[in-house]
């Protein structure tokens, strides 16, 4: 059963604007969460996480928004530029168990 | 500080054969977990160690299998090999004590193509 679902297999923004990503989740089991992007032939790269005792995390150009109650997280990128064209993931975990249950990805593209 | 390797990149095998991937994970990490990556089914866990113990194992066959080294190093064996297992495997090492994964750095993964 998917327990983590990103309901958009892409997106496409205009450079500069807001990039808004989503996940939901089954498992309210689920305490930690994070977002990674990947491009081809590489390896997820880790952006933002975000603990669930909290509802929102900044670093910079990204945030993370958790919405327990709805069993939803985004995260937004702002402003979105070229170089975040890329497949974000999102993946969560629960507390004693030693893996990451990830999202099937969203393709996100920037059009200048 | 070096990010996480993983030999070979690329692999092409046979039906039946048998393959080992190798990981070294960022220094002083000593948790490392091992996914796969197939365009159905995403990216699913394989297992994690710690310590030189698994902790952890996905819902994958017996073929599947890895251990760990004293030195965190850490290598995956897939015995039999199917058509499907064709994937990017990917490992990923972690900076944790005895508790809970959290932050996973990722290489860049070994491309299997099973013919």
């Amino acid at each position: 059963d998917q327990q983590v679902k990103q309901n958009s297999p892409s997106l496409s923004v205009q450079e500069g604007r807001i990039s808004i990503l989503n996940c939901d989740y089954t498992n309210s089991m689920f305490d930690y969460f994070l977002w990674y992007k990947k491009y081809p032939a590489e390896g997820p790269t880790f952006l933002i996480s975000i603990s669930s005792i909290k509802d929102k995390n900044e670093d910079g150009r990204f945030t993370v928004f958790l919405n327990k109650s709805a069993k939803h997280l985004s995260l937004h990128i702002v402003p979105s530029q070229p170089g975040d064209s890329a497949v974000y993931f999102c993946a969560a975990s629960i507390q004693g168990a030693q893996k990451l249950v990830f999202g099937q990805g969203t393709r996100l593209t920037i059009n200048p | 500080k070096a990010g996480v390797t993983q030999t070979p990149r690329y692999l092409i095998k046979t039906r039946g054969q048998q393959v080992t991937l190798s990981c070294s994970p960022i220094s002083g990490h000593r948790s490392v977990s091992w996914y796969q990556q197939t365009p159905g089914q995403g990216l699913q866990f394989l297992f994690e160690y710690f310590s030189e113990t698994q902790r952890n194992k996905g819902n994958f066959p017996g073929r599947f299998s890895g251990r760990q080294f004293s030195n965190s190093r850490s290598e995956m064996n897939v015995s039999t090999l199917e058509l499907g297992d064709s994937a990017l495997y990917l490992c990923a090492s972690s900076l944790v004590g005895a508790g809970v994964v959290r932050e996973q750095y990722f290489g860049p993964g070994t491309r299997l193509t099973v013919t």
